[in-house]
Formats: C-alpha cells, structure tokens, sequence
C-alpha cells in the first residue's frame, strides 16, 4: 500500500533550528513536495524535490533521499510565525495523484 | 493562491440534504482537485479532473460527484449528505505546462448535522 508517515507533533525554541521528517511508501516516484499550513487556512507551497539532494530557499532547506524513501524539511532561525502544520506529499506515478501525509504539527516557543 | 476562489467558504446542513461546492480559477488550468482534510488524516483526494468534462475518482469518491462544464469552474456535489462527511474542503489546482505544484483555494468548512 501507500503510505507517507510524520512525526505528529514537534516543539521548538525561537531561533533554533528544527527537522521535520517523512518517511514514504509509494506506487513510483515523481517528486516530493513539503507545504506549510496555518491553522484555519490554506496549504501553502514551500518545496519540491525531484532528484537526490538539498534543495536550499531561505530559511527552509528540503533534503531527499529516494532510496532510502526519506526526506526531511529542515527550518532554521525560527520566529513565532513557523508555528504550522508541515505537510509532505508525493506524487506517484501517472503525476495525477498525490498523496499526503497527516502533517506535523510545530509548536515554537519563546 | 493562483486566483483560486471556492464558494461558498461556511456551510451549515442538514443529514439527507444534497451540497454543491463550487470552487473557481482564473488562469485556465487544466488540472483541479478535490480534497477533504480531517484530523489525523492529511488531506484526501475525493475527485480530480484534467480537463471540461474529463474527470476521475480519488481515494475516497463515495457519496460524492463531480462535475466541470467549463475550464474555471469545477463543482463538488454531495447527493445526500451525511454527518460523516463535515470536513474542510480544499480545492487545488495544478500549476500551468510542466509545473507539478498544486496551490490551493481558501478552503470551505462544511458541517452536516
């Protein structure tokens, strides 16, 4: 089956830096996206990952390892506002389909 | 948010009664999505179409339909609804040639009573 699993909750202080990781199980592989969700609204784009490697923007960083199926949204400097939910999705084959995970939910504290 | 509207964004009902979600883009993508997002679920795909009159069932398509009789606007029609099926919304659409990235619309929360 497929399957993509996160952590449920983390908790990190202001202006550390936190990784949020996803482990996934898919029918084929066409990319990996992280989206970032505050309470009450929409999913927001952060990151895709396509091939082996970190992809750096900002204070994000998303890293991909397809053999292992593994991934990790690494976040940096944190303000108050990176409290969200982190949301990892992966597009299987076909490229019609993603699935997502249930999304971690970061609690930054002063 | 790539001009993505859905209507209406509150919705209050009753058991039996039939919804339509409408959810409306503005730059002509082909790709449209239907999702719900329940806690302890993510988000889940109920329909997707890739094109006027072309449409698929996701993973959790029972008890919905859809339909898209124009390139803007693709509509979610819960035939009878059911207490099961208050969620929150998300319509998402694809971005434009060879772009993989969904963005999604504001959202709509439905609860069925």
């Amino acid at each position: 089956g497929q399957n993509i699993d996160q952590p449920t909750e983390m908790t990190a202080t202001e202006g550390a830096i936190v990784q949020i990781n996803c482990t996934y199980q898919t029918s084929g592989f066409n990319g990996l996206f992280w989206y970032q969700q505050h309470a009450g609204e929409a999913p927001t784009f952060l990151s895709y990952n396509v091939l082996d490697g970190l992809e750096e923007k900002g204070r994000f960083s998303s890293f991909l390892s397809r053999s292992k199926g593994y991934s990790y949204l690494l976040l940096k400097e944190l303000q108050m506002k990176d409290s969200a939910s982190y949301l990892c999705a992966v597009i299987g084959t076909g490229g019609f389909k993603t699935i997502f995970g249930a999304g971690t939910r970061l609690f930054v504290k002063a | 948010d790539a001009g993505i509207t859905q209507s209406p964004r509150h919705k209050v009902t009753e058991t039996g009664t039939p919804v339509t979600l409408r959810c409306h883009q503005t730059e002509n993508h082909r790709y449209m999505y239907w999702y719900r997002q329940d806690p302890g679920h993510g988000l889940r795909l109920i329909h997707y179409s890739y094109g006027v009159k072309d449409t698929d069932k996701g993973e959790v398509s029972d008890g919905y339909s859809v339909s898209r009789s124009k390139t803007e606007d693709f509509l979610l029609t819960l035939e009878s609804a059911t207490s099961s099926q208050t969620s929150v919304y998300f319509c998402a659409i694809r971005g434009l040639a060879g772009e993989e990235t969904q963005y999604f619309g504001p959202g709509t929360r439905l609860l069925v009573l």
